[in-house]
Formats: C-alpha cells, sequence, structure tokens
C-alpha cells in the first residue's frame, strides 16, 4: 500500500530533550516536506526537499532541522525543543514540488512539557 | 510573498444545503491551487486541483474554478452530506519556487442531518 508513514504518533517530552519524529515514504516521491498544524494558523511549512541532499527552508524553520541522506526517508529534529513547539506535525510527498498533489502522513502530536 | 485567505469558519449546514467557501490567493506567476481535506484524526488528502486559469478541479460533487483575474478558487457543493463534515483547506505551491507550498488556515464545516 502506498503510503506515509510518520513515528511516533505522539510525543510527550521536556524543554531542551533532544527529539526526532521520522518520516517515510514507499512511492519513490522526490518532494517531501513538514509542516506544522496549530489552530487558528492552518499548515505551516517547516522545511522541505526536492531531492536527496537538497533540502531547504519553509516559513517557519526556526528550531527545526532536517536531512535527506536517501530518497525515501526526511526525519524531523528537534534539538532543543520548546514548548512553542508543541503542535501537531505533518510530512507529505509528491512525485515532485509544484503542481504534483502532496500525500500526507497521519501527523504526529508533540506535547513540550 | 505567498499567501492565501479562506472564508473564516466555521461552518455549519443542514443536510443537502449548498455550500461555497471561499479561497483567495496572492501569488507571483502562475501557482497551482488545491483544495485539500482533512477528517477527523486523519491527516490532509487531496479533494481537487487545478493547474492554469480557468481550469475546474472536481471530485466527489465538489468543485473549483482557477479565476485569475479574480485571484480566487472558491470551492462549492450542490448538496452536502453528514459525510462531508471536516475540515477543507485551499493551497497553492508557486511556479516560481515550486517547492514552497502555501495553505490556508481551514475552515470547519459541520453537516447536521
Amino acid at each position: 500500500e502506498a503510503q506515509v508513514t510518520q513515528n511516533p504518533r505522539y510525543l510527550i517530552t521536556v524543554t531542551g530533550k533532544k527529539l526526532t519524529v521520522t518520516c517515510s515514504q514507499n512511492m519513490n516521491h522526490e518532494y517531501m516536506s513538514w509542516y506544522r498544524q496549530d489552530p487558528g494558523l492552518g499548515l505551516r511549512q517547516i522545511y522541505y526537499s526536492m531531492n536527496v541532499e537538497v533540502t531547504d527552508k519553509g516559513d517557519v524553520p526556526e528550531g527545526y532541522k532536517v536531512s535527506r541522506k536517501e530518497k525515501r526517508n526526511f526525519p524531523l529534529i528537534l534539538e532543543s525543543p520548546s514548548p512553542n513547539q508543541t503542535s501537531l506535525y505533518f510530512c507529505a510527498s509528491s512525485l515532485s514540488a509544484g503542481a504534483k498533489t502532496q500525500y500526507f502522513g497521519p501527523g504526529t502530536r508533540l506535547l513540550v512539557l | 510573498g505567498n499567501s492565501v485567505t479562506q472564508m473564516e469558519g466555521p461552518v455549519t449546514l443542514s443536510e443537502e444545503a449548498f455550500l461555497t467557501i471561499n479561497c483567495t490567493y496572492t501569488a507571483t506567476g502562475y501557482p497551482s491551487l488545491f483544495w485539500y481535506v482533512q477528517y477527523p484524526g486523519e491527516g490532509l488528502q487531496l479533494l481537487l486541483k487545478a493547474t492554469k486559469a480557468d481550469d475546474k478541479g472536481s471530485n466527489k460533487g465538489f468543485e473549483a474554478t482557477y479565476r485569475k483575474e479574480t485571484t480566487s478558487f472558491h470551492l462549492e457543493k450542490g448538496s452536502v452530506q453528514v459525510s462531508d463534515s471536516a475540515v477543507y483547506f485551499c493551497a497553492l505551491s508557486g511556479n516560481t519556487n515550486a517547492g514552497k507550498s502555501t495553505f490556508g488556515d481551514g475552515t470547519t464545516l459541520t453537516v447536521k442531518p
């Protein structure tokens, strides 16, 4: 089954404790992206990747890192999480950027205490 | 930069009512436009899209027409069902920077029997 998977689905952590949210797709998509969803703010793009080893900032990249060492995986790293990063995070992928449909993962709900 | 403005919600309708959710955008060049739907507890999924001016996207009885002269992409459905209750997001991907995606704040639709 074609899908985007994220792990973990739920995470409670404390301020400053490094964490990684994994994202994997099995559709051989070139483009991948991370978003955060907050009430009243819709989805905001954090980082995106046009292909392996090519990443770029979205609208809200502060406090996040990403890497794209292989095509199927695009982990999101929070090196020193803070409470304002409490949010619902979505990973998405598509064949390429622009006009192509994005396929979203199920989401990761993060609470930073 | 690019922006998407959606009709404020929430929207509550009776079954079989007519639905319109307004979406206007600001972008350079000729972006692709999308409507995504998010059912409770799930990730987003594509509802419909249009990639050039005057294109009409349609799916599951929903329609939206890409109007460049009014920079709009309003979502319509002639007769809503309870199962259409969800959050609807208007989004664009600009062709000047294909990797960046911009989403609206989302409109929550509740359909009552």
